[in-house]
């Protein structure tokens, strides 16, 4: 059975520093992994989508790794803004499913001016 | 382009009533997925729906159906709610056979079980 995980839960930095978060799965039988941002009572908003035969991808200021291997990926967001400050989400979409994501429980992050 | 709609946005029901979420998928997608997200967890995979079909289901109990019409739009229905019910529910889309293509969230639907 898939196990998603992420540590820290939580996370506070001053605006200017970067900021990682990482998230570990149990499986390596994997589609791809998806990074996501939820604000408070918010839906899901997708940030960066890695293939399982990739080993990275990067979008502006975040970029996102996968280690297939040792079950490991780690997002990346430089110089951290105030609006940062969010719940941040990885979730793996797993081999033989239809498109189920198995999500971790969130790094909430808290970016102080 | 509208992403993915839902309704209504916030609900409240008591003990024992049933419930019916909408959700509008994204142009051109063609499979909806439901999730249910607790208070400080992370969503949690209730089934998907293609072709007007259930085609996967997570552990969930049969108070939990779903349908899927015609125009990929989809309803969650909960029948005999429990205070364990309240969450946010959230839907997905994507297209089916694009595996390499990221799956696209609404904001969901909150409800309240009192």
């Amino acid at each position: 059975k898939q196990e998603v995980t992420q540590i820290p839960a939580a996370l506070s930095v001053p605006e200017g520093e970067n900021l990682v978060l990482n998230c570990s799965f149990t499986d390596s039988a994997i589609y791809n992994l998806q990074w996501f941002r939820q604000d408070p009572g918010k839906g899901l908003t997708s940030l960066l989508l890695i293939q399982s035969s990739q080993r990275e991808q990067t979008s502006g200021r975040l970029n996102a790794s996968l280690d297939k291997s040792s079950g490991r990926s780690t997002l990346y967001i430089a110089a951290s803004q105030p609006g940062d400050s969010a719940t941040y989400l990885c979730a793996v979409r797993v081999r033989g499913s239809w498109g189920k994501l198995q999500f971790g429980a969130g790094t909430q992050v808290v970016v102080t001016p | 382009d509208a992403g993915v709609t839902q309704s209504p946005t916030h609900l409240i029901k008591t003990r024992g009533q049933q419930v019916t979420l909408r959700c509008s998928p994204k142009s051109g997608h063609d499979t909806v997925s439901w999730y249910q997200q607790a208070l400080g967890q992370g969503p949690q995979f209730i089934f998907q729906y293609y072709e007007e079909e259930e085609r996967q289901r997570g552990n969930f109990p049969d108070r939990f159906s779903g349908h899927q019409f015609p125009n990929y739009s989809s309803e969650l229905n909960v029948n005999a709610l429990l205070l364990g019910d309240s969450a946010l529910y959230l839907c997905a889309s994507s297209l089916s056979g694009h595996s390499n293509q990221p799956q696209h969230f609404g904001d969901g639907t909150r409800l309240s079980i009192l």
